[in-house]
């Protein structure tokens, strides 16, 4: 089975621009989540999708949204961009429903930088 | 709100000897799920152990073992025999049962091993 991808892998934006992400889960995994890696803050959950609907969220500000579709592809979006979003994006897949713990596997990640 | 704690940012280690990686965790709930990842260098991050918060035995996978200390709420991973693959960060997540994949994850700590 194909792994979890992500695309693009790098990117450069400018602040005050908007940036979509994607990722593909693996075949037949329903729930994708939604990480930022940073330096100075780790990694931070950003919100979770199953069957196209969010179930859980992270602190992060309203700029941060997702969605995903009915083949549980999923894209998120930062709109205005600031400096402080550059990061690590990194999305993870699950088969699972139910919140009890299953490992999740990631993706390589989408490099964002904000100049 | 969960938080978790790798107060070792980096250790080392010689190839074939044993390194202890720690974590702390601070939760007030009783069910949940405790992990470690590795993320290699420019490589994904993958599950390297699980342990279900009411097992009282600790999870084992080959080379890797958990120390599990559910009333310290600590959670520490044991390699042994170590291998120069296993230079990575590594990362303890948390999870609280219910959470649809929330995973709280803490600083990391790189290890490398030296041949």
């Amino acid at each position: 089975k194909a792994g979890v991808t992500q695309t693009p892998r790098y990117l450069i934006k400018t602040r005050g621009q908007q940036v979509t992400l994607s990722c593909s889960p693996i075949s037949g995994h329903r729930s994708v989540s939604w990480y930022q890696q940073t330096p100075g803050q780790g990694l931070q959950f950003l919100f979770e999708y199953f069957s196209e609907t969010q179930r859980n969220k992270g602190n992060f500000p309203g700029r941060f949204s997702g969605r995903q579709f009915s083949n549980s592809r999923s894209e998120m979006n930062v709109s205005t961009l600031e400096l402080g979003d550059s990061a690590l994006y990194l999305c993870a897949s699950s088969p699972w429903s139910q919140g009890r713990g299953n490992e999740q596997f990631f993706g390589p990640g989408t490099r964002l930088t904000v100049l | 709100a969960q938080t978790v704690t790798q107060s070792q940012p980096e250790m080392s280690v010689q190839e074939a000897e044993t390194v202890t990686l720690s974590c702390t965790y601070d939760t007030s709930e009783n069910n949940y799920y405790l992990f470690w990842y590795k993320q290699p260098p420019s490589r994904q991050m993958i599950l390297v152990i699980r342990q279900e918060a009411y097992k009282q035995q600790n999870a084992t996978e080959n080379r890797f073992s958990v120390n599990f200390q559910k009333a310290a709420k600590s959670f520490s991973l044991k390699i042994s025999d170590s291998q120069l693959g296993d230079t990575a960060m590594y990362f303890c997540a948390f999870m609280k049962q219910g959470d649809f994949n929330k995973f709280y994850f803490g600083s990391g700590t790189k290890l490398n091993v030296k041949p």
